[in-house]
């Protein structure tokens, strides 16, 4: 019973680098969140995804972030032109569609840019 | 301005003694839930506690919610050093999956 997978846990980018950030959910589960946690913060909404579909980006930046949830393979964050402002944990939770608020969490990217 | 507010932002207890956590909202809440983070660690689920209910137990842990007053208290009992963490609660809103995070309580227990 595999929890939700993120990878890399750790990141180091340069500025005006990207980066890509991928999430497996649950096994099962159809719906994925990505969160930000910036240091001594609590983690704030990003993007709500479910296959294929963005169904809530309100918490996106609007420029530079981009995510998609594929039909297959894991979800992507994707960060372009990184600055040093975007250091910070990026979490990725799912959950099952009968219960969307039940949100598993993955243990996080830290994306450093130097 | 933040949804959750957690207080206090910081706690010390000696082992054994009880912890109490408080948070409180702003808007309609759907559910609440409390989450635990350990040093750089991701999040792990506690207790979830919908809108309609009062009180609710899962082993140490004891949840109350007020929706009167918009609030809602973390409590664990005899506490042990690996309850040291920072704990976060969590509400979501009917129609609304996203959550929106407090800005946490950090819990240091005494050996």
């Amino acid at each position: 019973n595999a929890g939700v997978m993120q990878n890399p846990r750790h990141l180091v980018r340069r500025r005006g680098q990207e980066a890509r950030l991928r999430c497996s959910p649950v096994k099962g589960h159809s719906h994925v969140y990505w969160y930000r946690q910036l240091p001594e913060e609590g983690l704030k909404f990003m993007v709500y995804l479910q296959k294929e579909n963005i169904i809530d980006e309100s918490g996106m930046p609007k420029e530079r972030f981009s995510a998609e949830f594929p039909k297959e393979g894991p979800s992507i964050l994707r960060i372009q032109q990184v600055v040093r402002g975007d250091s910070a944990a990026y979490f990725c939770a799912s959950s099952p569609p009968q219960r969307p608020s039940e949100q598993y969490f993955g243990p996080g990217t830290r994306l450093t840019v130097t | 301005s933040q949804q959750g507010e957690e207080d206090p932002q910081a706690l010390s207890i000696q082992e054994g003694e009880n912890a109490t956590m408080n948070c409180s909202y702003k808007t309609s809440i759907n559910n609440l839930q409390w989450y635990r983070q350990n040093s750089g660690r991701g999040l792990v689920h506690l207790i979830l506690i919908r809108s309609n209910e009062r009180e609710k137990h899962s082993g140490r842990l004891r949840v109350t919610l007020d929706t009167s007053k918009k609030s809602s208290s973390l409590l664990i009992t005899a506490s042990r050093a690996a309850d040291t963490a920072s704990y976060f609660c969590a509400t979501d809103d009917f129609g609304n999956e996203k959550l929106t995070f407090g800005t946490g309580t950090r819990l240091t227990i005494i050996p």
